[in-house]
């Protein structure tokens, strides 16, 4: 059975500063990863995904996420903080590679500072 | 393109009382996947439908249901609520839910409250 690991359910950080989300994962196959957004009140957006085509993957506003076999990681990344990134950050693993069965970590909520 | 329709937005329900969420999906979106989001419990997958046919389901007990419609709009159930039940339910659609190169989207979900 897939599981994911986000470390730190909240991560501050300085406008401009660099972002770095925690997420890893368990799966007794090659998983296919997912990053999400949630914004307050709102459902799910989808930044980036690695389906094993490349390891570095570039999502939208900015971030990227590296999959690293090796350390069963998949950590989201983003070289500087806009305040408009504040929100809450999921990663998640899917069963078979399909989209429609995804299981979700916990989240991190980030918190950008002025 | 409209995205992913759930009605209500909000709901407030008592204990022991029954309740039925909607989800219309994007148009020509086939499948349809549910999930609970709890602060406790994260978010869960409930049950997916195809094509008007179950093809998942979560680990949740049966009073939890769900049915979509030849026009892939989907339902779900939760009979005899319970205080646990309280969450925002999520629905995703999918054009190809095994294609790795279609995304889910996500409506912005129903909040339930039981009291």
């Amino acid at each position: 059975a897939q599981s994911v690991t986000q470390l730190g359910s909240h991560v501050s950080v300085s406008e401009g500063a660099l972002v770095l989300l925690r997420c890893n994962y368990s799966s007794s196959v090659p998983p296919y990863l997912f990053w999400y957004v949630q914004y307050p009140n709102q459902g799910l957006q989808l930044l980036l995904k690695y389906t094993s085509a490349a390891t570095l993957v570039k999502g939208i506003n900015g971030f990227e996420a590296e999959f690293k076999k090796s350390e069963t990681s998949f950590h989201l990344t983003k070289p500087s903080a806009h305040m408009s990134d504040a929100a809450e950050y999921f990663c998640a693993v899917s069963v078979g590679g399909s989209n429609y069965k995804l299981t979700f970590g916990k989240g991190t909520l980030l918190t950008v500072n002025p | 393109k409209a995205g992913v329709t759930q009605t209500p937005r909000y709901l407030i329900k008592t204990r022991g009382q029954q309740v039925t969420l909607s989800c219309s999906p994007i148009s020509g979106h086939r499948s349809v996947s549910w999930y609970q989001q709890t602060p406790g419990q994260g978010l869960q997958f409930l049950f997916e439908y195809f094509s008007e046919t179950q093809r998942n389901k979560g680990n949740f007990p049966g009073r939890f249901s769900g049915r979509q419609f030849s026009n892939s709009r989907s339902e779900m159930n939760v009979s005899t609520l319970e205080l646990g039940d309280s969450a925002l339910y999520l629905c995703a659609s999918s054009s190809d839910p095994g294609g790795l190169n279609t995304e889910a989207f996500f409506g912005q979900g129903t909040r339930l409250t039981v009291v």
